[in-house]
């Protein structure tokens, strides 16, 4: 596969549910994101990761709690969400370049999750 | 802080138009990069293009050509001769660095609210 693949496509919980959002980059890049896309607002950033090590997290509820294993792959653990959780979580990763030199994100397809 | 701005909420167009998707932006930084990225139906974004604020040259690419003016803080979006499968919502974005002790360890990523461009047949 290529480019920025993410799983499942489509998920429906309920609030006492447990389940992980799994994100991998087949880029080579060094750097992964989680972003959060809700109806009638901007993409909000979650999460950043470079090179393993949360470097970002951007006041996100403790129930969304993010793995970066390694550099290619990226999990969201979700756990007692709540209705207002449900979005489009997409996943990102770029190179983390440095200096003058662009760092383009790359996206994955996103998961629709829906919260009972 | 930075900030994006995309007015636009929805346009409607007949195929075969020019239609122009307008971003304004504002950010403290003097070097940044600007980025336009389309969402079809699907929901990936897909990465259209990206503009060093140094580099002020209009790009055309195909269909799609890109107006950026430092002087009023916009990057214009232009598609010439529309067709059907360009209908998704385009998003306009402006980065910054994200740095961690020396090192820059990625790019934070501040996106408009999207335009929803409908091309109809």
């Amino acid at each position: 596969e290529t480019g920025v693949t993410q799983t499942p496509r489509h998920l429906v919980m309920g609030m006492t549910n447990k389940k992980s959002l799994k994100c991998e980059q087949h880029l080579g890049h060094n750097a992964m994101y989680w972003y959060k896309q809700s109806a009638k607002k901007p993409l909000e950033l979650m999460f950043v990761y470079s090179l393993e090590e949360r470097v970002e997290n951007n006041s996100v509820p403790s129930r969304f709690s993010p793995e970066c294993p390694n550099s290619s792959h990226l999990f969201l653990h979700l756990h007692t969400l709540q209705p207002e959780d449900s979005a489009l979580y997409l996943c990102a990763s770029s190179q983390r370049a440095g200096g003058t030199s662009t760092d383009t994100q790359y996206f994955g397809p996103g998961t629709r999750l829906t919260v009972l | 802080a930075q900030k994006v701005t995309q007015a636009q909420t929805e346009i409607s167009v007949v195929e075969k138009e020019d239609v122009t998707l307008d971003c304004v932006y504002e950010t403290r930084d003097t070097t940044y990069y600007l980025f336009w990225y389309k969402q079809p139906p699907s929901g990936e974004l897909v990465f259209l293009i990206r503009r060093n604020s140094f580099d002020e040259q209009n790009e055309i690419s195909g269909r799609y050509s890109w107006n950026f003016q430092k002087s009023t803080s916009s990057f214009n979006f232009t598609i010439t001769a529309s067709q059907v499968v360009d209908s998704a919502v385009y998003f306009c974005a402006l980065s910054e660095w994200m740095v961690s002790g020396r090192e820059t360890s990625g790019s934070r990523l501040t996106f408009g609210e999207g335009t929803q461009l409908t091309v109809n047949p």
